[in-house]
């Protein structure tokens, strides 16, 4: 069975400070999807990464970086400078090719918040 | 991305009455999901909507209790029924897109708070 961990419940940052959430899976498949999607206070899941478990290579968006490792199973994120808008809920998800319609894992998230 | 509408945002309801919460699609999509969120909580799946058959349920979760119709493309209901104040959650909508569908774009949810 598929099985995403984020270890971390909350974290707290001052602002510019660069932060990374750890996300840690679990999958018998060969072949798998990873994501994170960010949670903000309004409550709208907004989708920022997807991952194919046959690409290794790191990505990096503006702020937002994310590697990707299969030898230790973890797919962290990084907030470089980080600012008071990205306080939210984020949460690691996996996806398996091999499951039925696409089901989604999600891990319990990380609230993070930056202070001003 | 598909854009995704919920109906209502919110609602604030009696226990032992129901409420049926809509996702609009602005495209057709053959996967529809519809997720519970408890306070503080993370994702879970309720069902799995295909248009044209029964929707597909997670173990935990039964159709007398959340019954979904599906009736064309772009367009999903989940009732709650018979609520409870264990039923007070974020419920969530999402669509599959992508070359295999697997990236789920999710709508903006529906807040219940039930008393």
């Amino acid at each position: 069975a598929q099985k995403v961990t984020q270890a971390q419940t909350e974290i707290s940052v001052v602002e510019k400070e660069d932060v990374t959430l750890d996300c840690v899976y679990e999958t018998r498949d060969t072949t798998y999807y990873l994501f994170w999607y960010k949670q903000p206070p309004s409550g709208e899941l907004v989708f920022l990464i997807r991952r194919n478990s046959f690409d290794e290579q790191n990505e990096i968006s503006g702020r937002y970086s994310w590697n990707f490792q299969k030898s230790t199973s973890s797919f962290n994120f990084t907030i470089t400078a980080s600012q008071v808008v990205d306080s939210a809920v984020y949460f690691c998800a996996l996806s398996e090719a091999s499951g039925s319609a696409r089901q989604l894992t999600f891990g319990s998230g990380t609230q993070l918040t930056v202070l001003p | 991305s598909a854009v995704i509408s919920q109906k209502p945002s919110r609602d604030i309801c009696q226990r032992g009455t129901s409420l049926t919460i809509q996702c609009q699609v602005d495209s057709q999509v053959t996967m529809m999901f519809w997720y519970r969120q408890q306070p503080g909580q993370s994702l879970t799946l309720i069902a799995t909507a295909n248009q044209g058959s029964e929707a597909t349920y997670e173990s935990g979760f039964v159709i007398d209790k959340f019954p979904i119709s599906r009736p064309n493309l772009t367009f999903s209901t989940l009732t709650v029924s018979n609520m409870s104040p264990e039923d007070s959650s974020i419920y969530l909508c999402s669509v599959g897109q992508g070359i295999g569908k697997e990236t789920q774009y999710f709508g903006p949810g529906t807040r219940l708070l039930v008393l």
